[in-house]
């Protein structure tokens, strides 16, 4: 099974300024996508980002970005002008046709905004 | 609002026990997943139907089964209850069985086992 990492459990920002989140996966495929979400204390899951793994460029929604550099299979989240409301859980996600398009999470990373 | 419903939002219950959670997907989405998120587990698959039919299956215990209904709602089964089964239960709903699609979760359904 493909092991999604995150290893940064926690991670604080102060508002306006820029954070980036890490992610690893170890995978053998060659088809697959890459997400990430975003759980606020609602408990809720968001999306924020997503990226094929066939587009070389990196995706961007607004103040969210990421890093995908396919061959160190890493994945990483930009957040620029950090919000108060941008306080949340942020988890990586990976899915593929082999898992029957499941998504498989990382532990997450908190992330604290401070004012 | 993703347009995903979960009922109940809470549910508690002794050990034991057999619950049911419901799940009704988006408008014309066909495809249902349902994932369990624990402290110790973290965020896992469980299962995942697509228009009626058993698609995929992860973590998913011999005491859960879940089932997707004509109308595309679908029920996650939990029999014989454990105090480890404690968690916040997602569904999400997609469109097809696509990689390129969007999974939209529900608000959860928070159980207890006591």
């Amino acid at each position: 099974a493909q092991t999604v990492t995150q290893s940064q459990p926690e991670m604080s920002v102060q508002e306006a300024e820029t954070v980036t989140l890490s992610c690893t996966y170890d995978t053998s495929e060659s088809d697959y996508y890459l997400f990430w979400y975003k759980q606020p204390p609602s408990r809720q899951m968001i999306l924020v980002i997503r990226q094929e793994a066939y587009k070389q460029q990196n995706a961007t929604e607004n103040r969210f970005s990421v890093n995908f550099q396919k061959a160190a299979k890493s994945f990483s989240l930009k957040i620029s002008d950090s919000q108060l409301g941008d306080a949340a859980m942020y988890f990586c996600a990976y899915r593929s046709p082999n898992s029957g398009y499941a998504l498989n999470f990382g532990k997450g990373t908190s992330l604290l905004v401070t004012p | 609002d993703s347009g995903v419903t979960q009922t109940p939002k809470h549910l508690i219950t002794a050990t034991g026990q057999r619950v049911t959670l419901r799940c009704s997907p988006r408008s014309g989405d066909l495809s249902v997943y349902w994932y369990q998120q624990s402290l110790d587990q973290g965020l896992q698959f469980l299962i995942q139907y697509y228009n009626g039919e058993e698609r995929a299956k992860g973590n998913i215990l011999e005491r859960f089964s879940a089932q997707q209904f004509p109308d595309l709602h679908s029920e996650l089964n939990l029999s014989s209850l454990e105090l480890g089964d404690s968690a916040l239960y997602f569904c999400a709903s997609s469109v097809e069985l696509d990689g390129s699609d969007t999974q939209y979760f529900g608000p959860g359904t928070r159980l207890t086992v006591l």
